[in-house]
């Protein structure tokens, strides 16, 4: 159970344009999905925060309007990289949490992104 | 913000028990800690969690002292796909999302046969 789903696992586009991440809770509804990046040989770090309905919140330094965060359902997240850059080639990983055990993050394999 | 410090590998051989400690000297009242396994190019994965004391699961062992300052996670009998980085996390997740756990280094640890 507690299965998070992440598409695409990977992704390759040119500078300039825009790459859309979705998360995915396939047996459960998420109470929160938090969006990751993490670099090669680096720790996660965490970008932004999503409850259903409401509007991201973002963590200091990422930039919101750069990283759109849209949670339309209990079950679906998705994470838009609007005019892409070199600099954002990293490794995208989603969680998700539920009721009753909050603290229990459940991830997704990760969306490799890569920007020429 | 609790801060954690771990080792940053750690080696060991197929069928030995490993224990990986974690410092958490400001841990708050409410923080729980947690564990997890991250192979290369892929999402973490959650190990155990705990409070105080000791937890036990199918995979692990959480040994937590009275002063929670650390923590231990026990892996008895590692094999070769138990190579991977393990993270130890403290903090709380509120129900409005609001979190603050925060990742550290990590512990990367080989095993060998």
């Amino acid at each position: 159970g507690a299965v998070v789903s992440q598409h695409p696992s990977r992704v390759i586009c040119k500078s300039g344009t825009s790459v859309k991440i979705e998360c995915r809770s396939l047996d459960f509804q998420a109470t929160t999905m938090f969006w990751y990046r993490q670099f090669p040989k680096q720790s996660l770090m965490l970008m932004a925060t999503s409850n259903e309905g409401s509007k991201a919140t973002y963590e200091q330094g990422v930039e919101k309007d750069k990283f759109l965060i849209n949670h339309a359902s209990l079950t679906l997240s998705t994470l838009t990289v609007t005019s892409a850059h070199p600099e954002d080639s990293s490794f995208y990983i989603c969680s998700a949490n539920s009721r009753p055990d909050l603290m229990a993050l459940h991830f997704g394999n990760g969306t490799r992104l890569t920007v020429t | 913000l609790a801060k954690t410090t771990q080792p940053i590998s750690m080696d060991s051989y197929e069928g030995q028990e490993v224990n990986i400690t974690c410092s958490h000297n400001n841990i708050a009242t409410n923080d729980y800690i947690t564990w997890y396994q991250q192979f290369p190019s892929q999402g973490p994965r959650f190990i155990i969690q705990g409070y105080k004391t000791k937890v036990t699961n199918e995979v692990a062992s959480l040994f937590i002292p009275a002063d929670r300052k650390s923590s231990t996670l026990s892996l008895p009998r590692v094999s070769l796909s138990d190579t991977a980085v393990y993270y130890c996390l403290v903090g709380d997740i509120w129900d409005s999302g609001y979190s603050t756990l925060t990742f550290g280094k990590g512990t990367m640890l080989l095993v060998s046969p």
